[in-house]
């Protein structure tokens, strides 16, 4: 049972322009939603969170989007730039006694190219 | 600020061993989640810590087990190692769980099973 499926096993982008990295789950309890990036022989790091209670959350170059009836985010990188070729995760955070617990996704490799 | 640690980052170990693995938070977190992470099921919770109790549990066997200790540091612990237990184990900190902050990674202990 996947909750949480990235649809885009990987993603091309020329340096400058947009990327746009999908996600979509189907448990309703989710309601705290954090993306991180993950470069080889390192963990995951944390890149952007978004409540539930929002639709939209803006951190410089990054922006996740939230549309929780279609239960469906999107995180929008602009301008991308090489050095953000990585895997990106979705990870939904549920809340009541779900205590530590990410559920991601299997994650998009995104590549950047100069 | 120094990050999630920990230790160590390689190990092997043949059928049937057991290991223990450890992870020191972020300074000040005192939430620990342990992750899994292989090619083919991605990464899956393991277990979360807060105050020395484990308050979540994912869905793996008893030979998966963790303690954390007075200061937050955590240990995970796996018996009768199974070819299949190779993988990257992750450590997570957050200075609080449930309460919609950012677990922060460790880079991870790759263990292969011989």
């Amino acid at each position: 049972d996947q909750q949480v499926k990235q649809n885009s096993p990987s993603l091309s982008v020329q340096e400058g322009r947009i990327s746009i990295l999908n996600c979509d789950y189907t448990n309703s309890m989710f309601d705290y939603f954090l993306w991180y990036k993950k470069y080889p022989a390192e963990g995951p790091t944390f890149l952007i969170s978004i409540s539930s209670i929002k639709d939209k959350n803006e951190d410089g170059r990054f922006t996740v989007f939230l549309n929780k009836s279609a239960k469906h985010l999107s995180l929008h990188i602009v301008p991308s730039q090489p050095g953000d070729s990585a895997v990106y995760f979705c990870a939904p955070h549920a809340g009541g006694t779900s205590y530590g617990k990410l559920t991601f996704g299997q994650g998009t490799i995104l590549t950047v190219h100069p | 600020k120094a990050g999630v640690t920990q230790t160590p980052r390689y190990l092997i170990k043949t059928r049937g061993q057991q290991v223990t693995l450890s992870c020191s938070p972020i300074s000040g977190h005192r939430s620990v989640s342990w992750y899994q992470q292989t090619p083919g099921q991605g990464l899956q919770f393991l277990f979360e810590y807060f105050s020395e109790t484990q308050r979540n549990k994912g869905n793996f066997p008893g030979r998966f087990s963790g303690r954390q200790f007075s200061n937050s540091r955590s240990e995970m612990n796996v018996s009768t190692l199974e070819l299949g237990d190779s993988a990257l184990y992750l450590c997570a900190s957050s200075p609080l769980s449930g309460l919609n902050q950012p677990q922060h990674f460790g880079d991870g202990t790759r263990l292969s099973i011989l």
